[in-house]
């Protein structure tokens, strides 16, 4: 099993511009995660969809930032226009169901920086 | 507000020794408590899952203990190696399993 896919691994644009991020789930996984992490603000989850449907995207910081599963092998997390703020590392993780206990496998993570 | 609070921040210990992490919480009710090692460089590994019927669970050389009542948990590591140098990170689950509140994480080195 390859796990989580993310592309690209490092990322650096000029603010303004619009970064779109890609994820491939585990194969058979239902559920899929988009998170943020920063030294000041630590792991931080941005949005979930369960069997390609958004769930909760109440972690999103503001209308910038927009993510789509249109099937269920392939996910998107898309920023425009981008700022300097939106520098982080940004996971993608997969689950098979979300319910308790159920383990989350995470990918290595796009590093975004924004200049 | 859900919280998890882990300390101490950062710690250091020599090859061989044994060491404790700490993850206190206010997420209630919840449903599981989760640690996480993460490397330099990548994405967090799940270490152990615990619901909070659970008093320990054990990894390895790594075991986590849960107290529900006081709201703590405790990851204890054996033994230390060089490859245990990382973030530990705690992670609460609401009762739903939908929330995840995640802890500012604790940063282990491990020196020879």
């Amino acid at each position: 099993d390859a796990g989580v896919i993310q592309s690209p691994r490092h990322e650096v644009t000029e603010m303004g511009q619009e970064v779109t991020l890609r994820c491939k789930p585990i194969s058979g996984h239902n559920s899929l995660f988009w998170y943020r992490q920063t030294m000041m603000r630590g792991l931080e989850l941005l949005i979930y969809f369960n069997n390609n449907v958004p769930i909760d995207d109440s972690g999103m910081p503001e209308d910038r930032f927009s993510a789509k599963m249109p099937n269920a092998s392939f996910s998107t997390l898309k920023i425009q226009p981008s700022e300097p703020r939106d520098s982080a590392v940004y996971f993608c993780a997969s689950s098979l169901v979300v319910v308790p206990g159920y383990e989350q496998y995470f990918g290595p993570g796009t590093r975004l920086t924004v200049t | 507000k859900n919280q998890v609070e882990q300390s101490p921040q950062s710690l250091i210990i020599l090859e061989g020794k044994n060491c404790t992490l700490q993850c206190n919480y206010t997420v209630s009710p919840f449903s599981n408590l989760r640690w996480y090692k993460q490397d330099t460089g990548r994405g967090p590994v799940s270490l152990t899952i615990m619901t909070f019927s659970e008093n320990t669970k054990s990894n390895g050389r790594y075991t986590a203990t849960l107290d529900a009542d006081t709201k703590q948990s405790s990851l204890h590591i054996t033994a230390s190696q060089l490859s245990d140098s990382a973030s530990y990170i705690c992670v609460v689950s609401d009762a739903a399993g939908n929330k995840l509140t995640f802890g500012g994480g604790t940063r282990v080195l491990v020196k020879p």
